[in-house]
């Protein structure tokens, strides 16, 4: 079956440290994929979007890749800060599912301590 | 407004009874998106308009959802006859044009059934 996973436990890190975040996927054939912020009681705000043949994308102090081969994105923020504090979900486009709208992964909660 | 707007922000409703949830997209985006979220997990896909036309529905959980955007801008998510389990953040979305543009999500509808 078609599935994204990112992990379902709170990341933990200190301010100025690297956080980093996975989304693994099977059974699909992404185009391209995204990451989205979520605070509590608000919705998900866009953050960055890598294409299938893009290895790497950056802007500011966020950095995504995307490994195909893999099955798998990582979701780097350097320098982080307390207010990097949130959950970040990943999602993608599946061109083999003709599916339109975006499917997620549950999410992972990051916590940056100051 | 600049944003996507959805009102109400909370609604309590007992079981049995109807309910309509409110999505105002970003003036000009062609696309409009509604997603169903538990808690803890990630957004759910239900149903997909472009512009008046409603080109995906195959989300919607039962034939007591159902969606309309007839002017193609303002968009309607009723649920007839509510059951506790459809109690769930109720976000909407809206991108420029089609899945391969950023979606621009409200802050959602808490929906709690009774």
């Amino acid at each position: 079956s078609q599935k994204i996973e990112q992990n379902s436990e709170a990341l933990n890190i200190q301010e100025g440290k690297t956080a980093t975040l996975t989304c693994n996927y099977t059974n699909y054939s992404p185009a391209y994929l995204q990451w989205y912020r979520q605070d509590p009681g608000r919705g998900p705000v866009f953050l960055l979007l890598i294409r299938e043949n893009e290895k790497e994308k950056r802007k500011e102090r966020l950095k995504v890749t995307f490994d195909t081969t893999l099955k798998q994105s990582l979701f780097h923020i350097t320098a982080s800060q307390p207010a990097d504090s949130a959950t970040y979900l990943c999602a993608l486009v599946a061109m083999d599912t003709g599916r339109r709208a975006l499917t997620f992964g549950s999410g992972t909660r990051l916590q940056v301590q100051p | 407004g600049a944003g996507v707007s959805q009102s109400p922000r909370y609604k309590v409703a007992k079981r049995g009874q109807d309910v309509a949830l409110r999505c105002d997209p970003i003036s000009g985006h062609v696309s409009l998106f509604w997603y169903q979220q538990a808690l803890g997990q990630g957004p759910e896909f239900l149903t997909y308009f472009q512009n008046e036309a409603q080109l995906d529905k195959s989300g919607l959980p039962s034939d007591r959802f159902f969606a309309e955007r007839p002017e193609g801008s303002v968009s309607t998510l009723k649920i007839q006859r509510t059951q506790q389990e459809d109690s769930a953040v109720y976000l909407c979305a809206s991108s420029l044009q089609g899945r391969r543009q950023p979606q621009h999500f409200g802050d959602g509808t808490r929906l709690s059934i009774l």
